[in-house]
């Protein structure tokens, strides 16, 4: 089945710098990478999602990228504000049709410092 | 609108009992996901139901684990004989899940402590 690992485990960034977060998966079929956000206590939300036949995707201050030969996708944020600091979570998934079962990675905590 | 709900918020269990948890998806949603999240780590994929079909079982952790949804809208997840590893917080998500709506809501989950 699909492994997904995700680096790091925790990033401390100063507010304003970016902040990259990096996730490689296993299985050379998935075609769906969505990342969510969430915060303490709080449901995870979709933040910004990308399909295999992109390399790149940009909302705002996110972006992320996909590397299909590499096997890898990375989330970027930019001018990183206070509000910002929350667990990251890339997944990826075969889209069927038929269902979205989403393999999730370990979570990166992002805290952005005064 | 609403967004996925679940009951109940919080359960606290002695290790032998069964207990019910509940999932609200979003009207008119054909997908619906659990998930378990264990402190600190990410979610584990548990089950998913699509429409009509035959839910895809391959995530549950063990026999004791077994989910229904009935009239293609609500779900239960039910834990019997539940055991202290069982501790975590159980999401569901649904999505619409048709075209390139693929997009999982997330409810705010279950948070089950088994003593």
């Amino acid at each position: 089945g699909e492994n997904v690992e995700q680096h790091p485990s925790t990033l401390s960034v100063q507010e304003g710098d970016s902040a990259v977060i990096k996730c490689t998966y296993s299985d050379s079929a998935s075609n769906y990478f969505p990342w969510y956000k969430q915060e303490l206590g709080k449901r995870p939300q979709l933040i910004i999602d990308i399909r295999s036949n992109v390399g790149e995707k940009k909302d705002q201050r996110i972006a992320v990228t996909l590397n299909k030969t590499a096997k890898h996708f990375s989330l970027h944020i930019t001018e990183t504000q206070p509000e910002d600091s929350a667990v990251y979570f890339c997944a990826a998934s075969i889209l069927t049709g038929g269902g979205n079962k989403l393999t999730f990675g370990t979570g990166t905590q992002l805290k952005v410092e005064l | 609108g609403a967004g996925v709900s679940q009951s109940p918020s919080n359960k606290v269990t002695e290790k032998g009992k069964d207990v019910e948890l509940r999932c609200d998806p979003i009207s008119g949603h054909t997908a619906l996901y659990w998930y378990r999240q264990s402190l600190g780590q990410g979610l584990e994929f548990l089950i998913y139901f699509q429409g009509n079909s035959a839910p895809d079982k391959s995530g549950l952790p063990s026999d004791r684990f077994s989910a229904e949804r009935t009239g293609g809208s609500v779900s239960t997840l039910t834990i019997q004989r539940t055991q202290q590893e069982d501790s975590a917080v159980y999401l569901c998500a649904s999505s619409l899940s048709s075209g390139n709506q693929e997009t999982q809501y997330f409810g705010p989950g279950t948070r089950l402590l088994v003593l």
